[in-house]
């Protein structure tokens, strides 16, 4: 199913480089997250945000900036202070921040160190 | 903050039994413990949920019981079937987010 549009799919990172993820929802929700898996660690909140121009730091943000400008979009930077980037990076969004509605995820980005 | 704790990390069943999920959270103000099914290389997608003012909900062959008191809740799948086969993820949360556990691979052996 569509909804949620990450890209790219496979991202290299050179050492000292900044990258950028991006996440596209046409679902109309409001709230919009960044959770990083790695294997064996489940799924980690990196940033959420719940209305335009507002986020919040989730449970690993450092090394980490987000943007929103638009409901539909929220793009992930993933800065040259984090020192571990290796992992599997999750876009979701909820009609509400309101605890208690289903969260969409995209098919994800994976970003590896050359 | 919250803190989910999830159990089996493994869990492995022959084709037709049943299999429980169990999993634990710290925080008594959570109020929303979805269950999110991960095929390999594939997007988390909410298999069920259920919220604390209810006790047990099922679906198909699906069921989810929560137990505010003790603070666990356990995702119980019957009849298993091979495409069952995934890492399964519970979550608890409250206004704003949810946390999710570490996860529990499934294989349903045929």
């Amino acid at each position: 199913d569509g909804g949620i549009t990450q890209s790219p799919k496979y991202l290299f990172r050179k050492e000292g480089q900044n990258v950028t993820l991006s996440c596209e929802q046409n679902l109309n929700h409001d709230a919009m997250y960044w959770y990083r898996q790695d294997p064996g660690q489940g799924l980690r909140l990196i940033y959420y945000s719940q209305i335009v121009n507002d986020f919040q730091k989730g449970d690993i943000a450092e090394g980490y900036s987000v943007s929103r400008e638009k409901k539909e979009s929220f793009p992930l930077t993933v800065t040259s202070a984090q020192k571990n980037p290796t992992a599997f990076y999750l876009c979701a969004s909820s009609r509400t921040p309101e605890g208690g509605q289903p969260q969409h995820f995209g098919d994800g980005t994976r970003l590896s160190i050359l | 903050g919250e803190n989910v704790e999830q159990h089996p990390s493994t869990l492995s069943v022959q084709e037709g039994d049943s299999a429980v999920i169990k999993c634990t959270y710290s925080d008594s103000a959570s109020n929303y413990f979805p269950w999110y099914k991960q095929e390999l290389g594939k997007r988390p997608q909410l298999i069920i949920d259920i919220r604390s003012n209810v006790g047990e909900k099922k679906d198909q062959r699906i069921a989810v019981t929560l137990n505010k008191t003790a603070k666990h809740f356990s995702l119980h799948i019957t009849e298993t079937q091979p495409e069952d086969s995934a890492v399964y993820f519970c979550a608890a949360g409250s206004y704003q987010k949810v946390t999710f556990g570490t996860g529990t691979k499934l294989q349903v052996i045929p």
